[in-house]
């Protein structure tokens, strides 16, 4: 079974309006860590937002928030008042124990922004 | 430089030759990874390396793939009688973290073409 799910392979936005990146998770551990990256088109990947499990508040930075539901195992990043810069894709990922630490990915989801 | 340093940036090669890729991680970080991307797809995790612990080596997709890390920093990753779908670019990264925080610090990667 997929360990992160990404269900948007695409996603469009209009400039400065905000978007939703949909993730879902899967594991039996309690502790466990949850990131987002993003991969413009340059290719490099760039760290966005980290959620520990047992973060008490939301994860924020800067234009960035993760929504996070643990009942729901869901992660969802929510970019505030888009910019062309942010056309990439952003892919989903977590860290466990059960994984050995180890940190998998989501199979992502491209944003286009229109200007 | 202080950032993750991979080498070739790109390689062409014929099918059924041998092929070396170096990562030369962030000095001080205990984790390296190899990934696997190819064109517009997600990351596909091949392996983990952690301190001195033995390499987690689950997503090796074939015995035609090893890696090593020499001294816990460079690592090689090799693969053996290339084939066309081994085309792609593999990623490196490194990590500070033993845990379930810390970020991956990623390389350029590079672009492997077997024709």
């Amino acid at each position: 079974a997929q360990k992160i799910t990404q269900t948007q392979p695409g996603m469009f936005v209009q400039e400065k309006e905000a978007v939703t990146l949909d993730c879902t998770y899967d594991t039996s551990d309690p502790s466990y860590g949850l990131f987002w990256y993003k991969q413009p088109s340059s290719g490099e990947m760039i760290f966005l937002i980290y959620q520990g499990s047992y973060d008490q508040q939301n994860a924020t930075e800067g234009r960035y928030s993760l929504n996070f539901q643990k009942a729901r195992k869901s992660a969802n990043l929510v970019i505030s008042a888009s910019q062309l810069g942010d056309s990439a894709m952003y892919f989903c990922a977590m860290r466990e124990p059960s994984g050995g630490f180890k940190t998998i990915f989501g199979a992502g989801t491209r944003l286009f922004v229109k200007a | 430089g202080a950032g993750v340093s991979q080498s070739p940036s790109n390689k062409v090669t014929e099918k059924g030759k041998d092929v070396e890729l170096r990562c030369d991680p962030i000095s001080g970080h205990t984790a390296l990874y190899w990934y696997r991307q190819s064109l517009g797809q997600g990351l596909e995790f091949l392996i983990y390396f952690q301190g001195n612990s033995a390499p987690d080596k689950s997503g090796l997709p074939s015995d035609r793939f090893s890696a090593e890390r020499t001294g816990g920093s460079v690592s090689t990753l090799t693969i053996q009688r290339t084939q066309q779908e081994d085309s792609a670019v593999y990623l490196c990264a490194s990590s500070f973290s033993r845990d379930n925080t810390g970020e991956l610090f990623f390389g350029e990667g590079s672009r492997l073409t077997v024709l």
